[in-house]
């Protein structure tokens, strides 16, 4: 069975520009979250969907957006970037809540 | 809302020594606690989870936790570490938010196996 497969693995994108990184779930999972993991703020989450509907939002900007397919696979979009969103980006995907399945993340760096 | 505490930021060991992570949550009722692991430039992958029943949990790697519910504990145990065991650790915590589970993750345990 696939993992949770993220694309691109590494992304180097201009302070303004905006971005878009996708996540395909492990099949059959319909939850996909996003996290955000940098040094100094550890891991954070950004949100989940189910079933092409947001059920969880964190505190970030309203620059941070995302939305889910109805084949379960995701993209999360931040738009207007700056530097401070360079991070390694995360997607986990689960089938029933009690345990998360994450993919290699897309590392972002904003120049 | 839930949160987690990882007590050490880096624990540096020699081979085949002991190891203890140390994760503290805040209170809550029926949490779902996890420990996972990340290598460089890699995702986190799951180690080991506490849902219920048995309060000693392990991994197939030799790794331990032990679910203390008056101390609000999850603390990672391996008896004897490898060098291929450094990595960094993440003590996660569920919390039930807008009708549905999330993970909250504690900053991280930079665990460091010296030769």
């Amino acid at each position: 069975k696939a993992g949770v497969t993220q694309t691109p693995r590494y992304l180097i994108k201009t302070r303004g520009q905006q971005v878009t990184l996708s996540c395909s779930p492990i099949s059959g999972h319909r939850s996909v979250s996003w996290y955000q993991q940098t040094p100094g703020q550890g891991l954070q989450f950004l949100f989940e969907y189910f079933s092409e509907t947001q059920r969880n939002k964190g505190n970030f900007p309203g620059r941070f957006s995302g939305r889910q397919f109805s084949n379960s696979r995701s993209e999360m979009n931040v738009s207007t970037l700056e530097l401070g969103d360079s991070a390694l980006y995360l997607c986990a995907s689960s089938l029933a809540d009690t345990e998360a399945f994450f993919g290699q993340g897309t590392r972002l760096t904003v120049v | 809302a839930q949160s987690v505490t990882q007590l050490d930021s880096q624990v540096p060991v020699f081979e085949e020594a002991p190891v203890e992570l140390r994760c503290n949550y805040s209170s809550s009722v029926s949490v779902y606690l996890f420990w996972y692991v990340q290598y460089p430039n890699q995702g986190l992958q799951l180690l080991l989870k506490y849902l219920s029943g048995s309060t000693l949990v392990e991994s197939i790697n030799g790794f331990e936790a032990e679910f203390n519910k008056s101390q609000t504990s999850f603390h990672l145990r391996k008896p004897s570490v490898h060098i291929s065991d450094t990595a960094e650790y993440f003590c996660a915590v569920t919390t039930m938010e807008g009708g549905s589970e999330k993970l909250v993750f504690g900053k991280g345990t930079k665990l460091t196996v010296n030769p």
